[in-house]
């Protein structure tokens, strides 16, 4: 069965340093989904995307974070600097069609991000 | 906009118990309305979800969920837990014509004990 990829599944960083996660979703889905997960709540949406483009942002903290999806498949996430804050699960997720709102979202194991 | 209010953060049950998991949402429009599962350390998986027709729906290790629109509700089921059922469970749902954007409730923390 298919699966959305994510790595690393771990990372430990020094508050002020630069970040990267990378997301693979499930080949042929075209929308892509960056969450956060802070301990003991449930996912926020950070950034949307449909195909190369972002259609929804609107949570993304973008003075320190950026998202792109350049040819439309995997993604990368950046945080840069990193801030104690930003301790969290990052979580990739997927969808195939073309931004309905009945579409499954299939997930990633995540990224565990660790600011010290 | 759209909120989801998982009213227990813990459930603590015995094995061969029944349990309910209590969801509510609020929302101005027609909703789409899901269930995940999240083990410890790992991403979310989906374990149903309604979009519409009947209101009560089923998964394939035997939870069910039923919409009831009068009450905004989208409450989780199971007659009878098993010991690996112990799990996160998060409810979300999605506005029609929103693009597909899922809002998640806080989680509700099931622990099945032998």
């Amino acid at each position: 069965e298919a699966e959305v990829a994510q790595s690393p599944r771990y990372k430990i960083t020094e508050k002020s340093q630069a970040v990267a996660f990378w997301c693979d979703p499930i080949s042929g889905h075209a929308t892509l989904y960056w969450y956060r997960q802070i301990l003991g709540q449930g996912p926020e949406l950070l950034v949307q995307f449909q195909d190369e483009s972002v259609v929804d942002d609107s949570q993304l903290p973008k003075d320190r974070f950026s998202a792109e999806r350049l040819k439309g498949v995997d993604s990368t996430l950046k945080i840069q600097p990193a801030e104690l804050g930003d301790s969290a699960m990052y979580l990739c997720a997927s969808s195939f069609g073309q931004f309905l709102s009945t579409d499954t979202q299939y997930f990633g194991p995540g990224t565990r991000l660790t600011v010290l | 906009a759209q909120s989801v209010t998982q009213l227990d953060s813990q459930v603590p049950v015995f094995e061969e118990a029944p349990v309910e998991l209590r969801c509510n949402y609020s929302s101005s429009v027609s909703v789409y309305l899901f269930w995940y599962v999240q083990y410890p350390n790992q991403g979310l998986q989906l374990l149903l979800k309604y979009l519409s027709g009947s209101t009560l729906v089923e998964s394939i290790n035997g939870f069910e969920a039923e919409f009831n629109k009068s009450q905004t509700s989208f409450h989780l089921r199971k007659p009878s837990v098993h010991i690996s059922d112990t799990a996160e469970y998060f409810c979300a749902v999605s506005e029609d014509n929103a693009g597909n954007m899922l809002t998640f409730g806080g989680g509700t923390r099931l622990m099945v004990k032998p």
